[in-house]
């Protein structure tokens, strides 16, 4: 089976710039995670989709942040306008859990974009 | 908050050497799980314990769970050097919360 697929891998873009990131989720699934990684803060949630709904956005650090879930198969998240502390590797990962609580069920992570904001 | 801290930070051994790091948290959980993640890729489950376990093994995985001192443990037996990665604990929240926290991570170094 294919796993949760991101694209870029890499992003190197100027201060300003507007950055798109994608995701692919594992058919089937219910659940969408984005998270955010730096070696400061670690691995933090930004936002979850269930069933493309929008769930819990608190994590999302800015309103130049924004998320959509179109179709059960496809996410995406912006930056607009990019900063360059926005620079870090961004995560996409998918589970199923519909109906259930969604902490038993096995989160599957993509490989990531690296995001260099300069 | 709910994040998991890891002990030890970073960890070499030998291979062949048996790995074991340390997961605490602050409230109570339904789920705890870790997670490894190698250096450019992803993060890969590798094994959920439930609140009310103690003790789940797979392959050369041990994890157990002490909810009284909210803490877990994994164990790596008979290390290789392909379990070079970083680990990482998550947990849920008890009282509906469905989002999973992530600790800190325990950075594992198997010297050949």
């Amino acid at each position: 089976d294919a796993g949760v697929i991101q694209s870029p891998r890499h992003e190197v873009t100027e201060m300003g710039q507007e950055v798109t990131l994608r995701c692919k989720p594992i058919s089937g699934h219910d659940y969408l995670f984005w998270y955010r990684q730096t070696m400061m803060r670690g691995l933090e949630l930004l936002i979850y989709f269930n069933n493309n709904v929008p769930i819990d956005d608190s994590g999302m650090p800015e309103d130049r942040f924004s998320a959509k879930m179109p179709n059960a198969s496809f996410s995406t998240l912006k930056i607009q306008p990019s900063e360059p502390r926005d620079s870090a590797v961004y995560f996409c990962a998918s589970s199923r859990g519909s109906g259930t609580a969604v902490g038993n069920q096995p989160q599957h992570f993509g490989d990531g974009t690296r995001l260099s904001i300069l | 908050s709910q994040q998991g801290e890891e002990d030890p930070q970073a960890l070499s051994i030998q291979e062949g050497e048996n790995a074991t790091m340390n997961c605490s948290y602050k409230t109570s959980i339904n789920n705890l799980q870790w997670y490894r993640q190698n250096s450019g890729r992803g993060l890969v489950h590798l094994i959920l314990i439930r609140s009310n376990e103690r003790e789940k093994h797979s392959g050369r995985l041990r994890v157990t769970l002490d909810t009284s001192k909210k803490s877990s443990s994994l164990l790596i037996t008979a290390s290789r050097a392909a379990d070079t990665a970083s680990y990482f604990c998550a947990t849920d929240a008890y009282f509906g919360n469905e989002k999973l926290t992530f600790g800190t991570g325990t950075r594992l170094t198997i010297i050949p």
